[in-house]
């Protein structure tokens, strides 16, 4: 079964920063388009971040574009998400998913990772 | 951005009944290149992450059971589950991919009567 596994969340101060780490298992993630989508507390679920399996095009939602940066480790298969200025609204699950469909930033996600919890309070 | 929007917010079905999930796009998802609308199901149960069941509005994904189906064509789709079991106890989201950024429902809670 594939498997992604997330790490980096914590709690953090508002304008502060994190980075996010995402390790696939049974696949390799140069092959494919990659994304973060996030779920505040007992909320629904929102995209935040895409990043192209050619060329490194990323895409972002505007509610995270210019504070947030995603990349790719193909060397040690790791997706991350670089997260700055973050805000209380930011306080969520994070979940990286391999994007499918073929789309540019317009994808279906299988399979999620556990996801990670990113809390920002003062 | 392409609004998503399902009904109903909740639902109590008795075991081995059917139940039923709505979601309407606010525009036309319907893929012209490939005549397929843009649009994945997902079960998320307490305490995980999402899974995939149907995408391309009906096809169901591997390993899920054919209990779950998916139809609708343009902007108004359904999810049915035909004989609900205690472990599809979950919140069910619709997702449309037709454009960027890809948009989610709000989700459907379906629990047991």
């Amino acid at each position: 079964e594939v498997q992604l596994l997330e790490s980096g969340g914590y709690f953090v101060q508002p304008g502060g920063s994190l980075r996010l780490s995402c390790a696939p298992s049974r696949f390799t993630i140069s092959g494919y388009p990659m994304s973060w989508v996030r779920q505040a507390p007992g909320k629904g679920l929102e995209w935040v971040s895409t990043i192209s399996s050619s060329y490194d095009y990323t895409y972002y939602a505007d509610s995270v574009k210019g504070r947030f940066s995603i990349s790719r480790d193909n060397s040690k298969n790791t997706l991350h998400l670089q997260m700055n200025s973050l805000r209380a609204e930011d306080t969520a699950v994070y979940y990286c998913a391999r994007a499918l469909g073929g789309g540019r930033a317009a994808n279906w996600f299988d399979p999620w990772g556990l996801g990670t919890l990113v809390t920002v309070s003062s | 951005d392409i609004v998503m929007t399902q009904s109903p917010d909740s639902l109590a079905v008795s075991l081995g009944e059917r139940a039923t999930i709505n979601c309407k796009s606010s525009q036309s998802i319907l893929y012209s290149s490939n005549n397929r609308n843009s649009l994945a199901w997902y079960q998320q149960r307490p305490g995980q992450p999402p899974k995939v069941l149907i995408y391309w509005a009906s096809t169901r994904e591997s390993g899920v059971p054919d209990r779950f189906s998916g139809s609708g064509s343009g902007t108004d789709f359904t999810l049915t589950i035909s004989s609900l079991q205690a472990e599809d106890v979950a919140i069910y989201y619709c997702q449309q991919y037709y454009n960027a950024p890809v948009t989610f429902g709000g989700g459907t809670r379906v629990e047991i009567k």
